[in-house]
């Protein structure tokens, strides 16, 4: 298996919804990221988790909380966001976060639209 | 902190003709890597440079890491429809392990 799998594929909330984003691989990587994309830009690090551990947050409002239960598992708790909020969700993984040399895995992203 | 720019930022051609995009970062580089991002899809990881001068060839796309590990290019010869997209350059900092994407380069080919 060669995919990261994201769900849900599209999300609609409300500002006062709780919702979570999905992610999973199962290609034995040990270091999985959460990207945020907008339209005609590129991917924007988010956060990083290594070997399970949270190892970069990149002063990511605390409306969005990630959680990683698992190494094969990666999820994105999102609470009271805003429209500017509304973008492409992007999971990664790669074998390795602190040694160069392991090319990103994306999912193919949740499209989040905030109303 | 550490910049990765990339030019141009669009490029329109016609089926047949050559493609060229570039990288710079402000810093020396460990690794650069390039991505493709299909209208609609999520970015896929295309190649990896790590030594300094090398190149790389993927059938009509040729990858080159300058001498000092601060520049890149992707080079697309005789583009085909199936060439559109957006290529991102992603770059790896020395002491780090944080990527930094470009800003990305969208290709636009007319059959």
């Amino acid at each position: 298996d060669t995919e990261v799998t994201q769900t849900p594929k599209h999300l609609v909330m409300g500002m006062t919804n709780k919702k979570s984003l999905k992610c999973e691989q199962h290609m034995g990587h040990r270091a999985m990221y959460w990207y945020k994309q907008k339209a005609k830009k590129p991917p924007e690090l988010m956060f990083v988790y290594s070997y399970e551990k949270l190892s970069i947050n990149e002063s990511v409002p605390s409306r969005f909380s990630p959680e990683c239960p698992n190494s094969s598992l990666l999820n994105l708790h999102l609470h009271a966001l805003q429209p500017e909020d509304s973008a492409l969700y992007l999971c990664a993984s790669s074998q390795d976060s602190f040694r160069v040399g392991y090319g990103y895995t994306f999912g193919s992203g949740t499209r989040l639209t905030v109303v | 902190g550490q910049q990765v720019m990339q030019i141009p930022q669009y490029q329109h051609v016609q089926e047949g003709e050559d493609f060229t995009t570039y990288c710079n970062s402000s810093t020396t580089l460990s690794n650069i890597q390039w991505y493709k991002q299909r209208p609609g899809g999520h970015p896929v990881f295309l190649i990896q440079l790590v030594k300094s001068g090398e190149v790389k060839k993927q059938k009509r796309l040729t990858f080159q890491f300058g001498e000092a590990k601060k520049n890149s290019s992707l080079h697309i010869t005789a583009t085909q429809t199936t060439d559109v997209g957006t290529y991102f350059c992603a770059g790896h900092g020395t002491g780090g392990f944080k990527t930094i994407f470009g800003a990305g380069t969208r290709l636009f080919v007319k059959a």
